[in-house]
């Protein structure tokens, strides 16, 4: 079955500990992506990967790492967490970054939700 | 800068009356447009989409969406609303090209239909 898969779906942590939510997809696509969702905010893309060790910011990248060693995994890495980065983070994947890949459309995983005391 | 407006933060109906789910956009050239649905501790789901062509966009479990340029908007709409259709939806705005093919999600709209 094609898909995203994350890991952990759920976390509760502490302030300055140090985790990773692992992104794995089993399509081949180029293009990853991570997302956190808060109420009223909706989605806002954390960083971006057009391809293997291609990465770049998307809208609220502070506070967030991230790495594309290997085409199907995205890892986003909290070096220190804090109670602001308490979200829903979403990993997602599809095919393609040239010309009019912006058409195809996004596989999302089914989410991390990561709690920051 | 691309955005998304959904105006309405919960949409309510009832089970078998048609339903609108609102939503404008303001980006750079011809956009493409999504509709992605999320159900209750799941991903997001892909429903529809509009790149070219026809202004009325067919997509999953019966849902629809008419794109109107002049208006700036693409609103998600079904003529016969279920229970199961309760859930998280969202819009989403991409330019063609540029910035990443960076998608743009609105910041949501809560759909509940009861019986």
């Amino acid at each position: 079955e094609a898909q995203v898969t994350q890991n952990p779906r759920y976390l509760i942590t502490v302030t300055g500990k140090k985790l990773t939510v692992t992104c794995s997809q089993n399509m081949n696509h180029e293009y990853m992506s991570w997302y956190r969702q808060d109420p009223g905010l909706g989605l806002r893309q954390i960083y971006y990967s057009m391809n293997v060790e291609v990465t770049d910011k998307g809208d609220v990248p502070e506070g967030y790492k991230v790495s594309r060693k290997e085409k199907r995994n995205f890892p986003l890495i909290l070096e220190s967490p804090s109670p602001n980065q308490t979200s829903l983070y979403f990993c997602a994947s599809r095919q393609g970054t040239g010309g009019h890949s912006g058409a195809n459309v996004l596989t999302f995983g089914a989410g991390s939700r990561l709690t920051v005391l | 800068a691309q955005s998304v407006a959904q105006p309405e933060d919960q949409v309510n109906v009832a089970e078998g009356n048609p339903l609108t789910v609102k939503c404008t956009y303001s980006v750079s050239g011809n956009p493409y447009l999504f509709w992605y649905v999320q159900y209750p501790n799941r991903g997001l789901q892909f429903l529809l989409k509009y790149i070219t062509g026809d202004n009325l966009v067919k997509g999953s479990y019966g849902f629809e969406a008419e794109f109107n340029k002049s208006q700036t908007s693409f609103h998600l709409k079904k003529p016969s609303a279920l229970v199961s259709d309760s859930a998280l939806y969202f819009c989403a705005v991409r330019a063609p090209t540029g910035g990443g093919n960076k998608l743009t999600f609105g910041t949501g709209t809560q759909l509940k239909v009861e019986l």
